[in-house]
């Protein structure tokens, strides 16, 4: 079965330190791997992706990805967190069973709270 | 409009109450897809529109909740009887292509509460 697991329900750093959400998958295939964000009483935030290529994806807000093979991990980092970093992330992978292979739905992640302290 | 618009935000109903939550995705979104997020969890999948052919419900919890986007463009998600089990925000997402490297775009939610 495909999954995505968070280890952490919480991480907690102070403002201006680097910031690590870590993020394990499992699927068959080559993955597709998200992140997006939540704000209180938001929809989710698309943050960055990994299909391809380079296995560091830079994208929104200074967030960057590191897609590592061998460990089937996609850690999310930051190298200065920001106070209004503090929110609610996902890792998601894209369920490539179904459809041939043409777009599935997402697979979640429980989510890891970030808290950052000034 | 500029996203995916969900209404109405919030919701509250009776338990045994029959309830209908909107979704306008993206003007020329192809894919739509309905989550389910229960208070401390990610989402979780349950349906999938390509236009106007539902594709997937596999994820639909009972025969009490359906789906429908007869136009290719707003989608409704109905849930009869509602349970308090019921109780999350329901996420409506829309993406522009049918390729699975398109990222897919969220409303805001619908937070719906049985009582």
């Amino acid at each position: 079965a495909q999954s995505v697991a968070q280890p952490e329900d919480q991480v907690n750093v102070a403002e201006g330190n680097p910031l690590t959400v870590k993020c394990t998958y499992s699927v068959s295939g080559n993955p597709y791997l998200f992140w997006y964000v939540q704000y209180p009483n938001r929809g989710l935030q698309f943050l960055l992706k990994y299909i391809t290529g380079d296995n560091l994806v830079k994208g929104s807000y200074g967030f960057e990805a590191e897609f590592n093979k061998s460990q089937t991990s996609f850690h999310l980092k930051k190298p200065s967190a920001l106070v209004s970093d503090s929110a609610l992330y996902f890792c998601a992978v894209r369920d490539m069973l179904k459809y041939g292979g043409s777009q599935g739905n997402l697979i979640f992640g429980k989510g890891t709270k970030l808290s950052v302290k000034p | 409009g500029a996203g995916v618009s969900q209404s109405p935000r919030y919701k509250v109903a009776k338990r045994g109450q029959d309830v209908a939550l909107r979704c306008d995705p993206i003007s020329g979104h192809v894919s739509l897809f309905w989550y389910q997020q229960a208070l401390g969890q990610g989402p979780e999948f349950l349906t999938y529109f390509q236009n106007e052919a539902q594709l997937d419900k596999s994820g639909l919890p009972s025969d009490r909740f359906f789906a429908e986007r007869p136009e290719g463009s707003v989608s409704t998600l109905k849930i009869q009887r509602t349970q308090q089990e019921d109780s999350a925000v329901y996420l409506c997402a829309s993406s522009p292509a049918l390729m699975p490297n398109t990222e897919a775009f969220f409303g805001q939610g619908t937070r719906l509460t049985v009582v």
